[in-house]
């Protein structure tokens, strides 16, 4: 069945660094969504790429989808302590999601 | 408005007993999801409903788990002989089909202990 890789698995930054997180699949996808999951907490949607080489930015993060629509990052510029929890991809088959493992961002404030 | 509900918020049984999991979705989302969630992993698919049928059932890991949503709205999540490798978190997702609001939104959980 379709897999979504995801690296890193674990990142530790200083609060104002910067982070990325990368999905790659072996298949093409149609779309990809982006999810975040702080500790204790549930999946949130943060946004959907569904173009070839789309760029989406939503204040300090930044979303892409790679040429081939097989790869996406999540970048996170000058992180703060409430962007601390896991990020997922998750990769749209029909309907259900099929979701990456997932970087826990863990940050030093 | 209320989001996604889920009862009960944690479950301990024991090895060899049937649990009953419920979802309660947003009200007018079609759409009906279910995911079990291991410790570091992400959600990994189970069922999903589309207003009372099961559209798609793949993920179900074998036939001790059985999924019902008898009336298109509360969805409840079945178990029979638990066992230890059943627990996890089970979340589950409703969400709006035929709009252009692509998210699933999920709800709290229900964290399952089998002994």
């Amino acid at each position: 069945g379709q897999q979504v890789m995801q690296i890193p698995q674990y990142q530790h930054v200083q609060e104002g660094e910067d982070f990325t997180t990368y999905c790659n699949s072996s298949t093409t996808l149609s779309n990809i969504q982006w999810y975040k999951q702080r500790p204790g907490g549930h999946p949130v949607f943060l946004i959907q790429l569904v173009k070839s080489g789309e760029v989406k930015k939503q204040k300090r993060l930044t979303f892409q989808f790679g040429e081939a629509k097989k790869n996406s990052s999540l970048h996170i510029t000058a992180t703060q302590t409430t962007d601390v929890g896991t990020y997922f991809c998750a990769a749209q088959g029909a309907q259900k999601l099929v979701f990456g493992q997932g970087t826990r961002l863990t940050i030093n404030p | 408005g209320a989001g996604v509900s889920q009862t009960p918020s944690n479950k301990v049984t024991e090895k060899g007993k049937y649990v009953e999991l419920r979802c309660d979705p947003i009200s007018g989302h079609t759409a009906l999801y279910w995911y079990r969630q291991s410790l570091g992993q992400g959600p990994e698919f189970l069922i999903y409903f589309q207003g009372t049928g099961a559209a798609d059932d793949s993920g179900l890991p074998n036939d001790r788990f059985f999924a019902v949503r008898p009336e298109g709205s509360v969805s409840t999540l079945k178990i029979q002989r638990t066992e230890r490798g059943d627990s996890a978190v089970y979340l589950c997702a409703s969400s709006l089909i035929g709009t252009s609001s692509p998210e699933q939104y999920f709800g709290p959980g229900t964290r399952l202990t089998v002994t």
